[in-house]
């Protein structure tokens, strides 16, 4: 099965400061990457995806990259504001099936 | 469009009690439909894929007689959490592919304690 991993665990930036998750995986058939934000108790909300065609995808302040070649993928959050500060996982999709990272908590230093 | 609707949002049972669990589509026919396990501070854990009409695929440690899986129409799967135990608090989440556009859709989760 697919095995994603995902790094750091935890990243505290400065407001205003980049942020930038690093993923890997280990399914090369893997063609879906999303990433999510979770809040405590609730549904993981998308915020990004990219697909295995596309190299990098940016909305706003959020972009994706992704390296086939080398099996893995990145976020990158700009201009970092207090709203960011969450859990963000990653994950990639191997015969349907979703596999998330272990997950990195993000805090936003005012 | 493409929501699924989880019921409970909570509950708490006694040990030893089942506890059951649905994620209906409410726009769209889900054929398949994916279970997750989140422990505290931890990651969404693939427990089972059921699919409408067929019996379910348990992913490696899960046990099938005590997690029971559903999916008798293309809008409704369950999970059956039997004998329950406090190891078994967890928050549970159902999640379906999406034909459209592709993606997946979330359940809101279901916190269970068990005491």
């Amino acid at each position: 099965g697919e095995n994603v991993e995902q790094h750091p665990s935890t990243l505290s930036v400065q407001e205003g400061d980049s942020a930038v998750i690093k993923c890997t995986y280990s399914d090369s058939a893997s063609n879906y990457f999303p990433w999510y934000k979770q809040e405590l108790g609730k549904r993981p909300q998308l915020i990004i995806d990219i697909r295995s065609n596309v190299g990098e995808k940016k909305d706003q302040r959020i972009a994706v990259t992704l390296n086939k070649t080398a099996k893995h993928f990145s976020l990158h959050i700009t201009e970092t504001q207090p709203e960011d500060s969450a859990v963000y996982f990653c994950a990639a999709t191997s015969d349907y099936k979703l596999s998330f990272g272990a997950g990195t908590t993000v805090t936003v230093r005012a | 469009g493409a929501v699924v609707s989880q019921h409970p949002s909570w509950v708490i049972c006694k040990s030893g009690t089942s506890v059951k669990i649905e994620c209906r589509s409410l726009d769209f026919q889900a054929t398949t439909m994916f279970w997750y396990r989140q422990f505290p501070k931890q990651s969404l854990m693939l427990m089972a894929t059921s699919n409408e009409g067929s019996k379910a695929t348990y992913e490696q440690g899960v046990e099938k007689d005590k997690f029971l899986i559903n999916h008798a129409s293309l809008t409704l799967s369950t999970l059956t959490v039997t004998s329950a135990h406090p190891e078994d608090s967890s928050f549970y989440i159902c999640s379906a592919p999406r034909a459209a556009g592709g993606g997946y859709t979330f359940g809101s989760g279901t916190r269970l304690t068990v005491v």
